[in-house]
């Protein structure tokens, strides 16, 4: 176990719909990296954000977009979904500071079918 | 360009055998440089990383990785592979813009 948690764990719904995804980072930990994984793409990173703020950003559709709250968990929007939006989503957080630089805990990933 | 190759999509090896993954990075500065497993169903875990001094590094469950700044690799290495070892590694470059740069991933099948 990461200490990362994301829910949900699954969620199928249809084209055009919005859904969020959410995220509970390592307690302690500031930064908070969306991914997508998918068997054609393999994975991609989305976006990063640091104790609340956008911070890099990757590979993020318009239609998608992400925020990270003051107690520091994120969510992820994605709206007008798109049979190709079919994939998983990873939550990650890493600890502040250099000795944490690029060390990344991920979450189990939430699936997500548009059907 | 920066950028991680990771050359082999899969590689079957036989329990007890020993392991090497290929991983090839391009980039401009000193890197820093991750292995991360991820079993079927499964978030990603952490297996080692390199930042800066010793050329190998020692990871989680008998891993161990070798940074050659002349090759511009960073090939994982385990002596002696268990059925459990059957996953998917990816290798990992964190950039300056604090960007992390993951490789396609190659994925292990280990066979009795």
């Amino acid at each position: 176990d990461s200490g990362v948690t994301q829910t949900p764990k699954h969620l199928i719904t249809a084209t055009g719909q919005r859904v969020t995804l959410r995220c509970s980072p390592r307690s302690g930990d500031l930064s908070v990296y969306w991914y997508q994984q998918s068997l054609d793409q393999g994975l991609q990173f989305l976006i990063q954000y640091y104790n609340g703020e956008e911070r890099a950003k990757g590979n993020i559709l318009e239609r998608f977009s992400a925020q990270q709250f003051p107690d520091l968990h994120s969510e992820l929007n994605l709206s007008s979904l798109e049979l190709g939006d079919s994939a998983l989503y990873f939550c990650a957080s890493s600890p502040a500071g250099t000795s944490g630089m690029g060390e990344q805990f991920f979450g189990p990933g939430t699936r997500l079918t548009v059907l | 360009a920066q950028s991680v190759t990771q050359p082999d999509i899969h590689i079957t090896v036989s329990e007890g055998a020993s392991l090497e993954l290929r991983c090839n990075y391009s980039y401009g500065a000193t890197p820093y440089l991750f292995w991360y497993v991820q079993s079927p169903g499964q978030g990603l875990q952490l297996l080692l990383k390199y930042f800066s001094g010793d050329t190998l590094v020692q990871g989680i469950k008998g891993f161990e990785a070798e940074f050659k700044r002349s090759q511009s690799s960073f090939n994982l290495r385990k002596p002696s592979v268990h059925w459990s070892d059957a996953a998917e590694y990816f290798c990992a470059l964190f950039t300056g813009g604090f960007k992390t740069i993951f490789g396609a991933g190659t994925r292990l099948f280990v066979k009795a």
